[in-house]
């Protein structure tokens, strides 16, 4: 009940494509859901969240889409560009009051010019 | 900006060392925490510290023991280190809750 399950392992997309990562969980009691980016050679970074009060947020190119009653949640990136090629998390926040989070099993994006 | 060092970037032991990993956050943040990355698992939480000399096991503490003196740093501890511990070691703060974690480059370590 503590996983949070993401695909793709890996994704390839061509320059100005869209880019969707999934990420599916099962305790509803989970209450924050950041993605992470990271660029090889360095430590993750967070790119945006999302609480489950609201069913999408964008910044910029980023994209979370949150669907409660499904448990799923999913990162697009419109346009990807070749420096968006990096490796992306998926986290969730379990319902205790920490700042504990349990992270995906990675995607590792690559955008072709 | 934030900056979380990890003072190693490549280490090499040998099985049944003892091997510190240390880590400094320089935010004066409250929580610090350690994470272990391996290919098609993810981060997985070691231990994680709230404050000094509080610790708390995260997912995967078997192995490993914290150390946590001063505010601004976190050390890692394998006892008696093993070949399954090769991995690389992620170490993060946050100030607060929901507040983002700030993560350290990490070190990469091979254990003989």
């Amino acid at each position: 009940q503590q996983q949070v399950k993401q695909s793709p392992q890996s994704l390839i997309v061509q320059k100005g494509g869209i880019s969707i990562i999934n990420c599916a969980y099962e305790n509803t009691a989970f209450d924050y859901f950041p993605w992470y980016q990271q660029f090889p050679g360095k430590g993750p970074a967070l790119l945006i969240a999302i609480r489950p009060d609201v069913s999408e947020k964008k910044e910029g190119r980023f994209t979370i889409s949150f669907n409660k009653s499904a448990k799923q949640f999913s990162l697009h990136i419109m346009d990807s560009q070749p420096g968006d090629s990096a490796t992306y998390f998926c986290a969730a926040r379990p319902p205790y009051n920490t700042d504990k989070l349990i992270f995906g099993t990675g995607t590792r994006l690559q955008v072709f010019p | 900006d934030v900056k979380v060092t990890q003072s190693s970037r490549y280490l090499v032991k040998r099985t049944g060392e003892k091997v510190f990993l240390e880590c400094v956050q320089d935010m004066d943040h409250e929580n610090m925490f350690w994470y272990r990355q391996d290919p098609g698992l993810g981060l997985r939480l070691i231990y994680f510290s709230y404050d000094v000399k509080m610790k708390e096991k995260g997912d995967i503490p078997e192995g490993y023991s914290v150390s946590r003196e001063k505010k601004e740093r976190f050390s890692l501890i394998l006892e008696s280190a093993s070949t399954n511990q090769t991995s690389m070691y992620l170490c993060a703060s946050s100030p607060s809750q929901y507040s983002p974690l700030h993560f350290g480059n990490g070190t990469r370590l091979t254990v003989t």
